[in-house]
């Protein structure tokens, strides 16, 4: 056990429909981070929250992704109308302070068919 | 832009071999570094960090990597390793406050 949740651990959609991970971190850390890793490619920043505030978001992230973390406790990453290149790895961490490191959840695979 | 370079894409060992792991990274400021190793099937795992003091740093399963500031390089060593140690090793830098931005990943493939 990793300390951080993420659920479904795999998703199969189909192009065109929306989808939504959910990341739970570790209780105390106030830092949660969302990155995207595809084969052979190490783990690319997406978007970070500092409690409930989300403080930055990667260019990566088109306007068709959202992210949000209500109330500084699990966070979600939504993408609307998905598209073949939005398979991936998803990945969670949190820290408690950013340089200890971050704690990573297993990942939600999805693969858009 | 700021970017973490490793060399060795897919390393390949029998048991007992030293290994050197290469890492570079673009940043001429403050920066803290890391290695994480990722097992098959498992999630991504601290092996050690760089903060300050002692650039040569030791972290779990008897590796250890060095921070040579005049290279850029935070190289991960094992003196010998298992087959137990076959996995993917990404190096990390994170600029001061910053995020942590990793470097493409090593393959290491221990041979009994």
């Amino acid at each position: 056990d990793t300390g951080v949740s993420q659920n479904p651990r795999h998703k199969i959609t189909k192009r065109g429909q929306n989808v939504t991970f959910r990341c739970d971190p570790i209780s105390e850390h106030n830092r949660l981070y969302w990155y995207r890793q595809t084969l052979g490619q190490g783990p690319e920043f997406l978007t970070y929250f500092q409690n409930e505030a989300q403080l930055e978001k990667s260019r990566l992230l088109s306007d068709r992704f959202s992210a949000e973390r209500p109330k500084g406790s699990f966070s979600t990453l939504e993408i609307q109308r998905t598209e073949q290149g939005d398979s991936a790895m998803y990945l969670c961490a949190s820290s408690e302070r950013q340089m200890y490191g971050y704690t990573f959840g297993s990942g939600t695979r999805l693969t858009v068919v | 832009a700021q970017s973490v370079s490793q060399h060795n894409h897919h390393v390949i060992l029998s048991e007992a071999a030293s290994l050197e792991l290469g890492c570079n990274y673009s940043y001429g400021g403050t920066v803290n570094l890391f290695w994480y190793v990722q097992y098959p099937g498992q999630h991504l795992q601290l092996l050690l960090k760089y903060f300050s003091g002692d650039p040569l740093v030791k972290g779990i399963k008897g590796f250890e990597a060095e921070f040579i500031k005049s290279k850029f390089s935070f190289n991960l060593r094992k003196p010998s390793v298992q087959w137990s140690d076959t996995a993917e090793y990404f190096c990390a830098v994170m600029p001061a406050a910053d995020k942590l931005i990793f470097g493409t990943g090593t393959r290491l493939q221990v041979f009994p």
